[in-house]
């Protein structure tokens, strides 16, 4: 199965900033099938992103998705008080699908 | 707009058999346009893909798991249920069910855009 990556395991910034989640596949996801999801304590996970770059629905522009083969990244361009949470990867390009560790965003 | 709501025990013993359900509303589960997911997470073993059903029949499950797993649609209650036999504390976890687009037909190739609110089961003597 494909392992997934994720740094840092915490980015500590302040509101108003730009934040870059890096997500790295053990071997390439095909066609870009990774998905973003964010989590704040006590919910369950929101989708972000699918497709590498397709932002769900409801999910303000802020949110941004890039990469292909074996890197991807996750930008949050201003943070929002609200964007403060846990993010997790996950790959769907190969079987079983599976999720990366998590970056944690905090308030620095 | 799909919600999804997790129900089951809490808290089973070890070497029995944990049933769990989900109610689904705002769509059929009978809809082509969705797989029904499970997928669990602890603090050990991070979030991790127990499985997917259509409404076609197909299901796939995790390898890991797959020979003590069922996920079955009650489609006369509109419900997604799972069952795991021969449980252990390892299986102490949120249980979360969830909807995936239908967009590549593989219940093994799927991302998850809505998600219920998740079950705790923890798994003790």
């Amino acid at each position: 199965e494909i392992v997934l990556t994720q740094s840092p395991g915490t980015l500590s910034l302040s509101p108003g900033e730009r934040a870059t989640l890096s997500c790295r596949a053990s071997q390439g996801v095909s066609s870009g099938y990774l998905a973003w999801y964010q989590q704040k304590p006590g919910q369950a996970p929101r989708l972000l992103i699918y497709g590498a770059s397709g932002r769900a629905t409801g999910i303000p522009n802020r949110f941004s998705g890039s990469g292909f083969g074996t890197d991807f990244t996750l930008t949050i361009s201003r943070l929002e008080p609200e964007d403060f949470a846990l993010y997790y990867c996950q790959q769907y390009g190969s079987s079983p699908p599976t999720f990366g560790g998590g970056t944690k965003v905090e308030i620095k | 707009q799909l919600r999804l709501q997790e129900s089951g025990p809490g808290l089973i013993k070890p070497s029995e058999t944990l049933s769990l359900t989900c109610t689904v509303s705002g769509d059929s589960i009978t809809t082509n346009n969705y797989y029904w997911g499970w997928i669990r997470q602890s603090p050990g073993e991070g979030l991790g893909w127990i499985g997917s059903v259509h409404y076609s029949g197909t299901t796939d499950y995790n390898p890991t798991l797959k020979s003590r797993l069922t996920i079955f649609l009650d489609t006369s209650k509109n419900q997604v249920s799972l069952r795991l036999t021969s449980v252990t504390a390892a299986d102490t976890a949120v249980y979360f069910c969830a909807s995936s687009p239908n967009y590549l037909w593989s219940g093994s190739h799927v991302f998850f855009d809505s998600w219920g609110q998740g079950a705790l089961v923890t798994v003790s003597s």
